[in-house]
């Protein structure tokens, strides 16, 4: 079992430009959720993703958009990159909106 | 507007001793109630969950307390492993949605 997988691991952008972070879930999860954990503090809900919907979204502005696929896998992006969007994205996954959810490894942003 | 409060950065313990991490929280529709254990360069791992109808949970050498009445969650090791330093974070939800609130982490450092 894989778990939820992640990629990229790192990357670097420069402030307005754009990212894209893939997450797949663990075998067996359909609902898919995206987290922010900047240094020092505890991860943030960005939103959830079922059955290709964004069902629930947290305190984030518009240029924080995701996608699910019909393989459950899911896809954050974010536009128009400010230095303070560094920080760890964690992807998580579950079933049927569980709440014990099941965590990647996060994709490390840092934008210059 | 921080529902969640874990007031204690960092804690350090004797191996074989008790570890207490303490959580305090401000919302009262909060009825599930989780512990997340993170290592570095890892994702957040589940490691044991309460809901709102009980006072205690147990699971092997971990316990979780919740004291509704005083908003108090905490969790209780023992005794104390090395491998049990990481960052341990309580996390709220309301409802099974899937989406947690997250204290800022407890760095637990269990010396030999």
């Amino acid at each position: 079992d894989a778990g939820v997988t992640q990629s990229p691991t790192h990357l670097i952008k420069t402030r307005g430009q754009q990212v894209t972070l893939r997450c797949s879930p663990k075998s067996g999860h359909d609902t898919v959720s995206w987290y922010q954990q900047a240094l020092g503090q505890g991860p943030q809900f960005i939103f959830q993703y079922y059955e290709e919907e964004e069902r629930q979204r947290g305190n984030f502005p518009d240029r924080f958009s995701g996608h699910q696929f019909p393989n459950y896998s899911s896809e954050l992006n974010v536009n128009a990159l400010l230095l303070g969007d560094s920080a760890l994205y964690l992807c998580a996954s579950s079933f049927l909106e569980a709440n014990v959810l099941t965590f990647g490894a996060g994709s490390r942003l840092t934008v210059l | 507007d921080q529902q969640v409060k874990q007031n204690s950065p960092s804690l350090s313990v004797q191996e074989g001793r008790i570890s207490i991490l303490n959580c305090d929280y401000t919302n009262s529709m909060f009825d599930y109630f989780l512990w997340y254990k993170k290592y570095p360069a890892e994702g957040p791992t589940f490691l044991i969950s309460i809901s709102s109808i009980k006072d205690k949970n147990e699971d092997g050498r971990f316990t979780v307390f919740l004291n509704k009445s005083a908003k108090h969650l905490s969790l209780h090791i023992v005794p104390s492993q090395p491998g049990d330093s990481a960052v341990y974070f309580c996390a709220f939800n309301s409802g099974n949605t899937g989406k947690l609130i997250f204290g800022q982490g407890t760095t637990l450092q269990v010396k030999p």
